[in-house]
């Protein structure tokens, strides 16, 4: 079955440092990747989208990488800020059902001062 | 970037009440959108494809008689949940795409709307 993987479990690190979120997927062929970031209580914001073509991504602290090798992207935040707090949700194409966005269950990245 | 509002962001109403959410995209033409919902601590889990003019695509296990999708214009899609009962309570999204929102666009989301069914 397809599957996407983040880590549920909460990533906690310093200001400053640089945090790295995995999104691994199994049973898919995504032609585009996306990240977006979710604050409680609200929905979605759309921060970048990768294709399968493109190796790495990047957007002012933000880099993605897609590695469709190992099925694997990974999410970094340098120089990260506690204002960068939140949850991240990757999510794929899925070829088998008209390219329509399946989310992973996000990851929450607590950043302290 | 566009914007999607979603209305209204919290309801708390006793069982058997319907409840209609709206979902208008302010600055662009959404031909499709889609209706999420999201447990706590869980992804999102799409309920349905709504696009303008037509009947929506329901996603497998939604009930289509229980959640009434109206997408009758190029801004606004409805979801309306009928006889609601405690296990409707969630979190429902709506978002669209500003090209049909593919893989390949992003996804414009609205807040949300917080259903509470005592």
């Amino acid at each position: 079955s397809q599957k996407i993987e983040q880590n549920s479990e909460a990533l906690n690190i310093q200001e400053g440092k640089t945090a790295t979120l995995t999104c691994n997927y199994t049973n898919y062929s995504p032609a585009y990747l996306q990240w977006y970031r979710q604050d409680p209580g609200r929905g979605p914001v759309f921060l970048l989208l990768i294709r399968e073509n493109e190796k790495e991504k990047r957007k002012e602290r933000l880099k993605v990488t897609f590695d469709t090798t190992l099925k694997q992207s990974l999410f970094h935040i340098t120089a990260s800020q506690p204002a960068d707090s939140a949850t991240y949700l990757c999510a794929l194409d899925n070829n088998n059902a008209g390219n329509m966005l399946t989310f992973g269950g996000g990851t929450r990245l607590m950043v302290k001062p | 970037g566009a914007v999607v509002s979603q209305h209204p962001s919290w309801v708390i109403c006793k069982s058997g009440t319907s409840v209609k959410i709206e979902c208008r995209s302010l600055d662009f033409q959404a031909t499709t959108m889609f209706w999420y919902r999201q447990f706590p601590k869980q992804s999102l889990m799409l309920m349905a494809t709504s696009n303008e003019g037509s009947k929506a695509t329901y996603e497998q296990g939604v009930e289509k008689d229980k959640f009434l999708i109206n997408h009758a214009s190029l801004t606004l899609s409805t979801l309306t949940v009928t006889s609601a009962h405690p296990e409707d309570s969630s979190f429902y999204i709506c978002s669209a795409g500003s090209k049909g929102g593919w893989g390949n666009q992003p996804q414009h989301f609205g807040d949300g709307t917080r259903l509470s069914i005592l």
